[in-house]
């Protein structure tokens, strides 16, 4: 298997403009996390869904961000407008669901000037 | 909600020598205690994991111990190697999820020649 895949590995773009990250769970996974790491705050969770479903958002830093997960094997975090304060290492992860192991994409290091 | 504490922050030691990081946790429906290894630029990797049915478990250099009574969990690293150096995090489920896991905040590992 070749792993959680994200995109883009990196990104640099100006305040004020949309900034889409994708992920690609591993296949038969049931769960799928977006984390946000900076080295203030560490390693935070932002939402998870179960089955698509979108469990719990209460990491979502405020309305300019949003997820969605329209299949089993795909998932997008957005943020519009960005600002420079969101600037940080942002990883997708799955587990097959339940109380199990969480596995890492390599993170898209988000930069916004 | 769950709580998870991560001790040290910081810790260096000699390569040969041992090192162990303590984490803790509060809810006591938590019962999947992961810990993963996150090097430079990439993405946290599972290294070891224990269920609240063991109370250890070894996979050549590396150890976990669970006390489920005290609510606590530890990784011990024997014969250090400089590839070790790393951050290291603790990890507990959220009892009441779906699968969710409450992070530590992370140890850095220096492990000096």
């Amino acid at each position: 298997d070749a792993g959680v895949i994200q995109s883009p590995r990196h990104e640099v773009t100006e305040m004020g403009q949309e900034v889409t990250l994708r992920c690609k769970p591993i296949s038969g996974h049931n769960s799928l996390f977006w984390y946000r790491q900076t080295m203030m705050r560490g390693l935070e969770l932002l939402i998870y869904f179960n089955n698509n479903v979108p469990i719990d958002d209460s990491g979502m830093p405020e309305d300019r961000f949003s997820a969605k997960m329209p299949n089993a094997s795909f998932s997008t975090l957005k943020i519009q407008p960005s600002e420079p304060r969101d600037s940080a290492v942002y990883f997708c992860a799955s587990s097959p669901g339940g109380a199990d192991t969480q596995y890492f994409g390599p993170g898209t290091r988000l930069t916004v000037l | 909600g769950e709580n998870v504490e991560q001790h040290p922050s910081t810790l260096s030691v000699q390569e040969g020598d041992s090192a162990v990081i303590k984490c803790t946790y509060s809810d006591s429906a938590s019962n999947y205690f992961p810990w993963y290894k996150q090097e430079l630029g990439k993405g946290p990797q599972l290294i070891i994991d224990i269920r609240s049915n063991v109370g250890e478990k070894k996979d050549q250099r590396i150890a976990v111990t669970l006390n489920k009574t005290a609510k606590h969990f530890s990784l011990h690293i024997t014969e250090t190697q400089p590839e070790d150096s790393a951050v290291y995090f603790c990890a507990a489920s959220d009892g009441g999820s779906q699968g969710n896991l409450i992070f530590g905040k992370g140890t850095k590992l220096s492990v000096k020649p």
